[in-house]
């Protein structure tokens, strides 16, 4: 079983809609990140987060430390944001660096 | 302030040449972790340096690949007597702290022939 779990794997949306991709995790961490990870391969930290909520424009990560669930929420989503959302959480190691990455969530949105 | 370089962006070896990839951090940071991604798979954690020392290498196969972080200059990921298997996107990232927000660079793409 992977540690870090997400759903969907794809997603196809229509311009303007409400994105929510999931990210569950088997280990214990502190943080936990999500990423963007761009059709070209670019990669692009959106949040790093260890309670609570974070919002940046459009996009809101939420954490339940307890359940060791997050939740990335994209509103009114547009066709620039197609792309795969990555969430990964430093494995249980002392020094929580060797990062574990699900499998990422391919976004596709359409005008 | 630049983000995170890597050099070169695309790299070709045949097999058993070897590679050199080179990852400057964002100024100021001293933290580098390397990450691979082979073709149509996820992310992967490799190593994890501080200036001049590697503090986890967990992830990182045995045999052909190293890394540094010296004092002056980029960290570099080495992989020796490359093979097919090696294609992959290699990406650093940098932060300026242990736990602390990662800053990817572009990415490697190693294709061995």
């Amino acid at each position: 079983k992977n540690e870090v779990e997400q759903s969907p794997q794809n997603l196809t949306a229509q311009e303007g809609e409400f994105i929510t991709i999931n990210c569950s995790y088997s280990v214990g961490i502190s943080a936990l990140h999500w990423l963007q990870q761009h059709p070209g391969g670019g990669i692009v930290s959106l949040f790093m987060l260890s309670s609570g909520k974070k919002k940046h424009g459009r996009l809101i990560a939420t954490i339940n430390i307890q359940e060791k669930h997050s939740s990335l929420h994209i509103t009114a989503s547009h066709p620039r944001d197609s792309a795969v959302y990555i969430c990964a959480a430093p494995g249980a190691r002392d020094n929580n660096n060797d990062m574990r990455f699900g499998a990422g969530t391919r976004l596709t949105v359409k005008p | 302030n630049a983000g995170v370089m890597q050099n070169p962006r695309h790299l070709v070896r045949r097999r058993g040449q070897e590679a050199r990839l080179r990852c400057s951090p964002m100024k100021g940071h001293s933290h580098v972790y390397w990450y691979r991604q082979l073709p149509e798979e996820g992310l992967k954690f490799m190593v994890y340096l501080q200036k001049e020392n590697i503090i986890d290498e967990s992830g990182m196969p045995k045999e052909r690949f190293s890394a540094e972080f010296p004092k002056e200059g980029p960290s570099i990921l080495r992989i020796q007597q490359v093979v097919r298997g090696d294609s992959a996107a290699y990406f650093c990232a940098s932060s300026p702290r242990l736990l602390d927000t990662q800053y990817f660079g572009p990415g490697t793409r190693l294709t061995v022939l």
